[in-house]
C-alpha cells in the first residue's frame, strides 16, 4: 500500500498563475483534509472533506477550491496564486476509531509551493 | 492564543538523557494526537491516546484529561529521534487543533 501520495512535491509558481495538487490514497479512507504549514504556526486546515462529493472549508479557505470527485481522490486548487500562498502543503486522510471517536491519521510527504 | 500549546519549543539534549514534551490545551477532547516529523520529510502518527498511557518502544504518551495535559517522553535518546514533535487535540470527529511543535535536536 502507498498510503497517502501526494503530487507534485514541488512547484513554483508565478502570482496569478494556477495549480492543482493531487492527494490519492489507497485506505479506503472516508475523511481526507489538506492542510498549510509554515514557520512558527502549527498545521491550518484549509479544507476538508467526509466523503466522495463533499467537502467542507476549513480554518483558511481563502484562495483555495477542493474537489472530491472520487473517494480517493482529494484535489487542491489555486486559482490564482499569491505570494501568501506560498507554504509547505499535506494532504491527510483518515478513518474513525470505533472506540474513542477520533480519528486515526495517514499524513502525504507533503508538497512545497513557491508563489514569486 | 493557540488552544494547544506546546513546551519547550525546541530542546537540545545529549544521547542517552531522558526526554520529556508537554502539551496542554484548553477545551475537551476526544482524542490527543502526537505526531512526528522528520527534517525535510512528512508527518508520522505516533499516538493517539484519550486516557492513560501508552507506550511503543522508547516512546511513552500520557494523559491526565483532568488537567488537559499530555506528555511525550523519550527514552534511551538517540540522534535519530531527533524531529519535531507535534500534539493534536482531536475536536469531534474530523478536525484537529494543532500545537506548533517542539523542535528536539539530539546530539551524540
Amino acid at each position: 500500500n502507498a498510503g497517502v501520495t501526494q503530487t507534485p512535491k514541488f512547484r513554483v509558481l508565478k502570482t496569478g498563475q494556477s495549480m492543482t495538487l493531487l492527494c490519492a490514497q489507497d485506505m479506503n479512507h472516508e475523511y481526507m483534509y489538506w492542510y498549510r504549514q509554515d514557520p512558527g504556526m502549527g498545521l491550518r486546515l484549509i479544507h476538508y472533506s467526509v466523503g466522495e462529493g463533499t467537502t467542507a472549508k476549513g480554518e483558511v479557505p481563502d484562495g483555495y477550491n477542493v474537489s472530491r470527485l472520487k473517494k480517493q481522490n482529494f484535489l487542491l486548487g489555486l486559482e490564482s496564486a499569491a505570494p501568501s500562498q506560498t507554504s509547505v502543503y499535506f494532504c491527510a486522510s483518515s478513518y474513525q476509531d470505533s472506540l474513542s471517536g477520533a480519528n486515526v491519521l495517514t499524513f502525504g510527504a507533503g508538497s512545497r509551493l513557491t508563489v514569486l | 492564543k493557540n488552544e494547544v500549546e506546546q513546551s519547550p519549543q525546541n530542546l537540545t539534549a545529549q544521547e542517552g538523557e531522558f526526554i520529556t514534551i508537554n502539551c496542554s490545551y484548553s477545551v475537551g477532547i476526544s482524542a490527543l494526537h502526537w505526531l512526528q516529523q522528520h527534517p525535510g520529510g512528512g508527518i508520522v502518527s505516533l499516538f493517539m491516546l484519550s486516557s492513560g498511557k501508552k507506550k511503543h518502544g522508547r516512546l511513552i504518551a500520557t494523559i491526565n484529561i483532568q488537567e488537559k495535559h499530555s506528555s511525550l517522553h523519550i527514552t534511551a535518546s538517540h540522534p535519530r529521534d531527533s524531529a519535531v514533535y507535534i500534539c493534536a487535540r482531536g475536536q469531534g470527529a474530523q478536525k484537529l487543533v494543532f500545537g506548533q511543535g517542539t523542535r528536539l535536536t539530539i546530539n551524540p
